[in-house]
């Protein structure tokens, strides 16, 4: 089946533009997930949605930075006039909604990232 | 989520068992346990989870201590496709499925 897509897989952009991460979870995932990793780093979260709702956005690093969820499933995430910290691998996650029951509850599924790059 | 604690990195030699240590001593009574392996250049992938007793999957099998305060991720043959950075990660099943990863142990095989 149909894993976790995101698009771009890459971007370059130059610093100030805006851009636009975009991410399809897994079809029937209530819980979506968006993390970035800086080259060498570990991986750093960003905002969790449950439905179209984002109950925990306490790592969006700054206000330049939003996303949101639509439908419950697409979601995108926008970077405001980029900086050159903003280059990274940006990764979407998705999952069953927490508590549902079965013995693989809660586990998360990636997409491959997209690597943007900010000149 | 509770702090776990991993070494930097190992190594193993190709086709024998690899034991990746972690240690959580603060672990709470309704965290599991959750590793999940990131292979270069992909998405993390989950491997393995538990509570309280080991467990066992088609990748690995996961061992954890009597007092629960440490745990070891058991592969039985490592491939050169197990190098990767493993990551030990404590969820609290009834906060919400959001995983927060440390470091992790980059697992280095060697032909």
């Amino acid at each position: 089946g149909a894993g976790v897509s995101q698009s771009p897989s890459n971007k370059v952009t130059e610093k100030g533009k805006d851009v636009e991460l975009r991410c399809d979870p897994i079809s029937g995932h209530t819980a979506l997930y968006w993390y970035r990793q800086s080259l060498g780093q570990g991986l750093e979260f960003l905002i969790y949605f449950q439905g179209n709702s984002a109950p925990d956005k306490s790592g969006l690093p700054s206000d330049r930075f939003s996303a949101e969820r639509t439908g419950g499933s697409v979601s995108t995430l926008t970077i405001q006039r980029t900086q050159q910290e903003d280059s990274a691998v940006y990764l979407c996650a998705s999952s069953l909604a927490p508590r549902t029951s079965g013995r693989r509850t809660g586990e998360l599924f990636f997409g491959e990232g997209s690597r943007l790059t900010v000149l | 989520d509770a702090k776990t604690t991993q070494p930097n990195s190992m190594e193993s030699n190709e086709e024998e068992p690899v034991h990746l240590p972690c240690n959580h001593s603060t672990i709470s009574g309704t965290d599991y346990i959750h590793w999940y392996r990131q292979l270069p250049s992909q998405g993390p992938e989950y491997v393995i989870h538990g509570l309280t007793s080991n467990v066992n999957n088609r990748m690995a099998s996961l061992a954890i201590a009597e007092d629960r305060k440490s745990s070891t991720l058991i592969l039985h043959r490592a491939t050169l496709r197990d190098a990767a950075v493993y990551y030990c990660i404590l969820r609290d099943n009834n906060a919400g499925n959001m995983l927060t990863f440390g470091g992790g142990t980059r697992l280095m095989v060697k032909p």
